[in-house]
């Protein structure tokens, strides 16, 4: 298994700011992901972060709104951009662990994030 | 893209009840399926999983699915529930490297 942490845990912004939201894993991952779970929501994939490329954006989700690093294999931020209160909601950073050849999930304790 | 259904999002059941919550699923590839479950002010946790092999699988603190193939199924059980077990439950599906989610089952057990 993998243990992430995330910073901040939860934050207050005023819309219009941007927060960058950090995720530290304790072991090398290739796959790093960021989820949204929005109020009474499931979580949704907002994009997947590989070192050294680009990240990949799903459907719905910009680099121009929701730019992400990736430095290395430990190491990923998420910056939410100019925000709005529909940004509010719990921001998951979640790594692949590969279990007797299949991959696992593993979560962070997530960010939560109110803008006013 | 594969898509996950989870009913009934809120159950309300007394201790030494069982527990079934239904989860459906659409892909048309390999998939891997997950249960994951979310104690109140905790994170995600990963409480059971099914790669291959025994449709039938077991998790951690008594709980256990069965993948039904022919009916796109994963549906997770435990024959006497506790107070403690009240927590969100997700069922997740992996295809294509990427997991989906189902909307959760919001679970409260009252003593």
């Amino acid at each position: 298994s993998a243990v992430i942490s995330q910073k901040p845990s939860r934050d207050i912004c005023q819309r219009g700011t941007s927060l960058t939201i950090q995720c530290q894993v304790d072991s090398q991952v290739t796959m790093m992901f960021w989820y949204r779970q929005q109020p009474g929501q499931s979580l949704t994939l907002i994009a997947t972060a590989n070192q050294g490329s680009e990240a990949t954006y799903e459907s719905g989700f910009v680099i121009d709104k929701f730019p992400i690093s990736r430095p290395n294999l430990t190491f990923s931020t998420l910056t939410v951009s100019n925000m709005s209160p529909e940004d509010s909601s719990i921001y998951l950073c979640s790594v692949d662990s590969r279990a007797s050849g299949d991959y696992e999930q593993y979560f962070g304790p997530g960010t939560r994030l109110t803008v006013t | 893209a594969q898509s996950v259904s989870q009913h009934n999002h809120h159950v309300i059941l007394s201790e030494a009840a069982s527990l079934e919550l239904g989860c459906n699923y659409s892909y048309g590839g390999t998939v891997n399926l997950f249960w994951y479950v979310q104690y109140p002010g905790q994170h995600l946790q990963l409480l059971l999983k099914y790669f291959s092999g025994d449709p039938l699988v077991k998790g951690i603190k008594g709980f256990e699915a069965e993948f039904i193939k022919s009916k796109f199924s994963f549906n997770l059980r435990k024959p006497s529930v506790q107070w403690s077990d009240t927590a969100e439950y997700f069922c997740a599906v992996r295809g294509n490297n990427r997991l989906a989610f189902g909307k959760g089952n919001q679970v409260v057990v009252i003593p």
